[in-house]
């Protein structure tokens, strides 16, 4: 298994700005994901992040807007550009292997609120 | 594309009532098939997962999940709900170990 921590836990920001989302795992994982998960609904995929290379969106997610980095197998981050309300959500932050037969496993997430 | 479509958006239930959730999936090829839980403030634990042999599955607290491939079905189900199982549930497919997708989620709220 692997523990992924994710900072900030939580926060407010003002429309217009930015916001850059850590992901730490515990261990040296394959595959690294950040999802979304909007008020009352589901997590929806953002992207996969790659290391050393451009992250893979998901469609109607943009890397202008979702920029993530990941240097290195066990650390990723996702920055929210030029956020506004719509973009009030938690953040999650996940983890597996490529070995068929492994779960993802998650961060406890980063609740944001725009204000 | 892959899918997932959960059925009940909101269950309400007392306890000691027999629960089933209903979970459907798009996917051609070989899936791995999860249910995740989320308890109110914490994070996504994973309930159990099925990739391959026996396709009735039990995972943890008394879940259990039945694979039928013909109708790509990946149904929860616990025979008797407790109050501390009030939660939201995912279901959720992933080919390989790659992206996982996730359904709506199913609200459950157990009565005491």
């Amino acid at each position: 298994s692997a523990v992924i921590s994710q900072k900030p836990s939580r926060d407010i920001c003002q429309r217009g700005t930015s916001l850059t989302i850590q992901c730490q795992v515990d261990s040296q994982v394959t595959m690294m994901f950040w999802y979304r998960q909007q008020p009352g609904q589901s997590l929806t995929l953002i992207a996969t992040a790659n290391q050393g290379s451009e992250a893979t969106y998901e469609s109607g997610f943009v890397i202008d807007k979702f920029p993530i980095s990941r240097p290195n197998l066990t650390f990723s981050t996702l920055t929210v550009s030029n956020m506004s309300p719509e973009d009030s959500s938690i953040y999650l932050c996940s983890a597996s292997s490529d070995s068929r037969g492994t779960e993802a496993f998650f961060g406890q997430g980063t609740r944001l609120t725009v204000v | 594309a892959q899918s997932v479509s959960q059925h009940n958006h909101h269950v309400i239930l007392s306890e000691a009532a027999s629960l089933e959730l209903g979970c459907n999936y798009s996917y051609g090829g070989t899936v791995n098939l999860f249910w995740y839980v989320q308890y109110p403030g914490q994070h996504l634990q994973l309930l159990l997962k099925y990739f391959s042999g026996d396709p009735l599955v039990k995972g943890i607290k008394g879940f259990e999940a039945e694979f039928i491939k013909s109708k790509f079905s990946f149904n929860l189900r616990k025979p008797s709900v407790q109050w501390s199982d009030t939660a939201e549930y995912f279901c959720a497919v992933g080919p390989g170990g790659f992206k996982t997708i996730f359904g709506a989620g199913t609200r459950l709220f157990v009565k005491a």
